[in-house]
């Protein structure tokens, strides 16, 4: 059964900081690997895809890097603002009883202080 | 990316009665959905997925008669919360994908069991 864990639970730095989040998964036998952000009270915005194939992907500010052999991957966050406060989450999709199964991590809070 | 619709946002019900949640995918036929739940300050918990035109498969530990999903076309799956009550209020999100590919969320609905 798929295991996804964040570190850390929660994280506090000042704005303009460049950060790194950290997602690891115990079965490396996954389709991708999804990044999402979470707003107090709200769904899901999915910031990116890395599919099992692929290193890393990035957008604008972010980039997100994958090693499936070792179990992780990294979120990294440049220039930190105020407006990137909230849970962010990874998700693994792997194979589950006759489908696909998606399972998340707990999230790392992150506050950026202005 | 292609755009879920969860709905309704908000509801508010009377302990004992039924609830009824909507998965719509708009422009993208979801040969898969999956319907979680988020308690605060947990993660999202997968409760059951659902493969158009099959029965759901639920996780262990959901009761399949009290959540029931119905999955009927390639664009819609419902979550209906039988006698509903406190214990179920509850942050509820469904997502939508097309074989293994990229997982897409609704917004999530808050149901609050009065």
């Amino acid at each position: 059964k798929q295991e996804v864990t964040q570190i850390p639970a929660a994280l506090s730095v000042p704005e303009g900081e460049n950060l790194v989040l950290n997602c690891s998964f115990t079965d490396s036998a996954i389709y991708n690997l999804q990044w999402f952000r979470q707003d107090p009270g709200k769904g899901l915005t999915s910031l990116l895809l890395i599919q099992s194939s692929q290193r890393e992907q990035t957008s604008g500010r972010l980039n997100a890097s994958l090693d499936k052999s070792s179990g992780r991957s990294t979120l990294y966050i440049a220039a930190s603002q105020p407006g990137d406060s909230a849970t962010y989450l990874c998700a693994a999709l792997s194979a589950g009883a006759g489908s696909y199964q998606l399972t998340f991590g707990k999230g790392t809070k992150l506050s950026v202080i202005p | 990316g292609a755009v879920v619709s969860q709905h309704p946002s908000r509801v508010i019900c009377k302990s004992g009665t039924s609830v009824k949640i909507e998965c719509r995918s708009l422009d993208f036929q979801a040969t898969t959905m999956f319907w979680y739940r988020q308690f605060p300050k947990q993660s999202l918990m997968l409760m059951a997925t659902s493969n158009e035109g099959s029965k759901a498969t639920y996780e262990q530990g959901v009761e399949k008669d009290k959540f029931l999903i119905n999955h009927a076309s390639l664009t819609l799956s419902t979550l209906t919360v039988t006698s509903a009550h406190p214990e179920d209020s509850s942050f509820y999100i469904c997502s939508a994908s097309f074989s293994n590919t990229e997982a897409f969320f609704g917004q999530g609905t808050r149901l609050t069991v009065v």
